[in-house]
C-alpha cells in the first residue's frame, strides 16, 4: 500500500513567489492535516481538513491556505513568500482526523532565496 | 511560547543501554500525548502513546511515562540499538485543540555501537 505521497519532494522559489504544495492521503483516509518544520524545531499545525471542509487552523497567516479535494488529496497553497518560510512542509492523513493513526509523508523541503 | 518542550536538544547512549527522552508541558487541558520517531528524508513515524487517564504504556522495547502532577512525560527504550538513533518528537492534544498536535523541538538520540 502506497503510503502518503508529498510533490515535490524539493522546491527553491524567490521571495513573494507564490507555491502550491501537494499530498495524497493514504487510500480510505479521510483527512489530511499539514505541518510546518522548521530546522531545529517540531512541527508546528497549519491546517486540517475532513471530508473537504476545514477543521482547524494554526496560528499562520493569511497568505497560508489550503483545500482537499473530492478525492480527499489536497494543496497548501502559500502566497508572497518571505525567507522564514523556508521549511519542511508535512502532511499527515487519518482516517477520521482523531488522535489514532496518523502517518505521514516525507515531506516537501521549500527553500525561499 | 512553547506548550511542549523537549530540553535535551540530543542525548547519547551506549548498545544495550536504556535511553531515557523527557518531555514536560504547560497546558493542562492536554490529555492525550505520543512519541514519534524522525530519520533524516522521512517523515515522522509514530512510534508509541498515551492518555492522561493511564500513567505507563509499554509497547516491547519502549515504555512511556506520564506524571500528570508535574506535566512531564517520558520514553524509556531497553535495550537501545543503533538503529534507534533519530529525533524523537514529543507531542500533546487535546479534544479542544481539534484533535492536533503541538510538538516538542525534538531530542537527537545516538546509539553507540
Amino acid at each position: 500500500d502506497a503510503g502518503v505521497t508529498q510533490s515535490p519532494t524539493h522546491l527553491i522559489k524567490t521571495r513573494g513567489q507564490h507555491v502550491t504544495l501537494r499530498c495524497s492521503p493514504i487510500s480510505g483516509h479521510k483527512s489530511v492535516s499539514w505541518y510546518q518544520q522548521v530546522l531545529g524545531q517540531g512541527p508546528q499545525f497549519i491546517f486540517q481538513y475532513y471530508e473537504k471542509e476545514e477543521r482547524g487552523r494554526g496560528n499562520f497567516p493569511d497568505r497560508f491556505s489550503a483545500r482537499q479535494f473530492p478525492n480527499y488529496s489536497s494543496e497548501l497553497n502559500v502566497n508572497a513568500l518571505l525567507l522564514g518560510d523556508s521549511a519542511l512542509y508535512l502532511c499527515a492523513s487519518s482516517v477520521t482526523g482523531g488522535a489514532f493513526g496518523y502517518t505521514f509523508g516525507s515531506g516537501t523541503r521549500l527553500t525561499v532565496v | 511560547d512553547q506548550q511542549v518542550k523537549q530540553n535535551s536538544p540530543s542525548l547519547s547512549v551506549q548498545e544495550g543501554r536504556i535511553s531515557i527522552l523527557n518531555c514536560d508541558y504547560t497546558n493542562s487541558m492536554f490529555d492525550y500525548f505520543l512519541w514519534y520517531k524522525k530519520y533524516p528524508a522521512e517523515g515522522p513515524t509514530f512510534l508509541i502513546s498515551i492518555s492522561s487517564i493511564k500513567d505507563k504504556n509499554e509497547d516491547g522495547r519502549f515504555t512511556v511515562f506520564l506524571n500528570k502532577s508535574a506535566k512531564h512525560l517520558s520514553l524509556h527504550i531497553v535495550p537501545s540499538q543503533p538503529g534507534d538513533s533519530a529525533v524523537y518528537f514529543c507531542a500533546a492534544s487535546d479534544a479542544n485543540y481539534g484533535q492536533n498536535f503541538v510538538f516538542g523541538p525534538g531530542t537527537r538520540l545516538s546509539v553507540l555501537p
